[in-house]
């Protein structure tokens, strides 16, 4: 019973590097989602993606791009990292509109 | 704007005394409402939903949700509190995107401290 899986679980970056979080699930769900969790902000959905090959953007976009080439694999890229990506990053499966979450990635930009 | 409001950043409460861990919602339609918990550096995990039906919904660890659709709120509650239910609460509605797709928009979180 993996659930929802994310790589990695910590990550530093240089301004300006790139990386791709990886979020897996099992569960044969068609909706997933990113996240990201900053201090009394709450979760703030970044993009989302409500089957395999489509993606819709959240309510904090700029900076991401995602990809969905296979059902249970949703991937989040930051191309030029910048010290206000520094946050941690959820990723989300639905099913029945009840989120199954990963253990989240606690990514820092210096 | 489909949003929920958690007015609260923290409540303390005793442990055995009842809480209440309030939120409010706006959204056009019939609401879908989510309680989520999250404890340290863990992803949130499931508690209740209301999708229709009885306006009190009972889910996991003990605690349950009322529905009020004249105030639009969805307060979580519990009878007795516990130690070990301090962590972090979020609230979450059922929205859709402007691409006509269904998308999970959550509070701001209230973080329950319960002292012994």
């Amino acid at each position: 019973n993996a659930g929802v899986t994310q790589t990695p679980k910590f990550r530093v970056l240089k301004t300006g590097q790139s990386m791709t979080l990886l979020c897996a699930q099992d569960m044969n769900h068609e909706y997933m989602y990113w996240y990201r969790q900053d201090p009394g902000m709450g979760l703030r959905l970044i993009h989302y993606s409500v089957g395999e090959g489509t993606t819709a953007k959240g309510e904090v976009p700029d900076g991401y791009n995602v990809s969905r080439l296979k059902k249970q694999n949703f991937l989040l890229g930051l191309e030029s990292a910048a010290p206000s990506q520094t946050s941690v990053y959820f990723c989300a499966s639905t099913r029945d509109s009840e989120a199954f979450f990963g253990q989240g990635t606690r990514l820092t930009v210096v | 704007a489909q949003s929920v409001a958690q007015p609260e950043d923290q409540v303390n409460v005793a442990e055995g005394n009842p809480l209440t861990v309030k939120c409010t919602y706006s959204v056009s339609g019939n609401p879908y409402l989510f309680w989520y918990v999250q404890y340290p550096n863990r992803g949130l995990q499931f508690l209740l939903k209301y999708i229709t039906g009885d306006n009190l919904v009972k889910g996991s660890y003990g605690f349950e949700a009322e529905f009020n659709k004249s105030q639009t709120s969805f307060h979580l509650k519990k009878p007795s509190a516990l130690v070990s239910d301090s962590a972090l609460y979020f609230c979450a509605v059922r929205a859709w995107g402007k691409t006509g797709f269904q998308k999970l928009v959550f509070g701001t979180g209230t973080r329950l401290l319960v002292s012994p």
